[in-house]
């Protein structure tokens, strides 16, 4: 798997917009964008994953460049829950191999 | 309701005993894996098995085993060799058709 690279942390002000970058330079062509997030001391939830085109849910959205050389996972309006760590991740979908996480954004949305 | 469990919340031993973490999930996937969290920092992979019977090992496996003999069932082992096994213990698992991991709860084990 694609390593990964994120800032360490950010913040961000309650109702505005978070951005937050990955950067994943070496990605392979079959290689798919991944985006989790953990609140302190639980397990990371699944937020949303892509390949090349922008995807949405009600979560989040997540924009990858053209080159897919990099991606921005964007939560429209944050809110004092979205305080957590997230993680990007980048791995062939489906492909239940090795799977390994960096050390993640911490986002702190401040009110 | 389908899920992945952990079993216990919390865990205390004394040094030099082995410890086991149960991991069980009804979700019918066929990958499993165990990381390991330290405070602040990211999810270190232990192990991972694509399927009963086999597993392999991931970027930090010494001082631990793991079994699967059952497609629910991944069990993680931390022996007295792991030198410092205080940490937060996170599963999850992985199936071919749904294409996101699901976590547990996580296992906090203190080694006193």
């Amino acid at each position: 798997d694609a390593k990964t690279t994120q800032p360490p942390s950010m913040d961000c002000a309650e109702g505005r917009a978070a951005n937050l970058p990955c950067n994943h330079s070496t990605i392979s062509g079959n290689e798919y964008v991944y985006w989790y997030r953990q609140i302190h001391s639980q397990g990371p939830q699944y937020i949303i994953h892509g390949l090349k085109n922008n995807e949405t849910n009600e979560m989040a959205s997540l924009i990858i460049t053209e080159d897919r050389k990099s991606s921005t996972l964007i939560l429209p309006h944050a809110t004092l829950r979205d305080t957590a760590v997230y993680y990007c991740i980048v791995r062939v979908n489906a492909n239940a191999g090795k799977s390994t996480f960096g050390d993640g954004t911490t986002l702190t949305v401040k009110p | 309701d389908g899920g992945i469990t952990q079993s216990p919340k919390y865990l205390f031993r004394k040094e030099g005993q082995n410890v086991t973490l149960s991991c069980e999930q009804n979700l019918n996937h066929d990958a499993m894996y165990w990381y390991r969290q330290d405070p602040g920092q990211g999810l270190r992979l232990i192990y991972y098995s694509q399927i009963v019977n086999d597993f392999q090992k991931g970027d930090i496996a010494e001082g631990y085993s793991v079994s699967r003999e059952k497609k629910e069932s991944f069990p993680l082992t931390v022996t007295s060799a792991q030198k410092n096994p205080t940490a937060f213990y996170l599963c999850a698992s992985l199936g071919t058709v749904n294409t996101e991991a699901f976590f547990g709860q996580g296992t906090r084990l203190t080694v006193v």
